[in-house]
């Protein structure tokens, strides 16, 4: 496609149910990164992939977040048992390599009742 | 440690009057250097970047950056700001390897009439 495609856009699910968050990449992109965005805060990272492999997973902040990454294509960001704190804007972004610029996604604006 | 700074959290200027965003980085060699901006409700798009040559770059939307070696800084300027230009702004550094892209905190920007 034209840009990296986030869905859903919008998400409201109740405390303790599993949500999964679907980032489609520009095409040809082999680096693929995730971000947490807190209200009013900047870029926590996440996690990134090369290819479908994900050398660096150091920003998860629990074993209830996982990602995968089909070759290089779709990714998935699974957030299990959700909690409020889990309120953000989850942010998909792109790159044809690791030292070139980032093209971000809209995001998915996730909401914990 | 940080690798890349950004001081002021929030900037208010006038419309028309000029604007300058500061970003200060950490490292020993010269990175590739980035600064986004994010409307409300979007992810970030990139306004312009430096990987080597010519220190003053041009960006989209009449921004320019101009990277100083000798104060590790890539402040972004505007000549005249247009209230569309209120936004969060990023400034991004790309280190070494295989490293992600380091992300400042960002710095909100307010145009008043």
């Amino acid at each position: 496609g034209a840009g990296v495609s986030q869905s859903p856009s919008n998400k409201v699910t109740e405390k303790g149910k599993d949500v999964e968050l679907r980032c489609d990449p520009i095409s040809g992109h082999t680096a693929l990164y995730w971000y947490r965005q807190r209200l009013g805060q900047g870029l926590e990272f996440l996690i990134y992939f090369q290819g479908n492999s994900a050398p660096d997973k150091s920003g998860l902040p629990s074993d209830r977040f996982s990602a995968e990454r089909t070759g290089e294509s779709v990714s998935t960001l699974t957030i299990q048992r959700t909690q409020q704190e889990d309120s953000a804007v989850y942010l998909c972004a792109s790159s044809s390599r690791v030292n070139q610029p980032q093209h971000f996604g809209d995001g998915t604006r996730l909401s914990i009742l | 440690a940080q690798s890349v700074t950004q001081p002021d959290i929030h900037i208010t200027v006038s419309e028309g009057a000029s604007l300058e965003l500061r970003c200060n980085y950490s490292y020993g060699a010269t990175p590739y250097l980035f600064w986004y901006v994010q409307s409300p409700g979007q992810g970030l798009q990139l306004l312009l970047k430096y990987f080597s040559g010519d220190t003053l770059v041009q960006g989209i939307k009449g921004f320019e950056a101009e990277f100083k070696r000798s104060q590790s800084s890539f402040n972004l300027r505007k000549p005249s700001v247009h209230w569309s230009d209120a936004a969060e702004y990023f400034c991004a550094v790309f280190l070494s390897g295989n490293t992600p892209l380091v992300f400042g905190k960002g710095t909100r920007l307010s145009v008043i009439a």
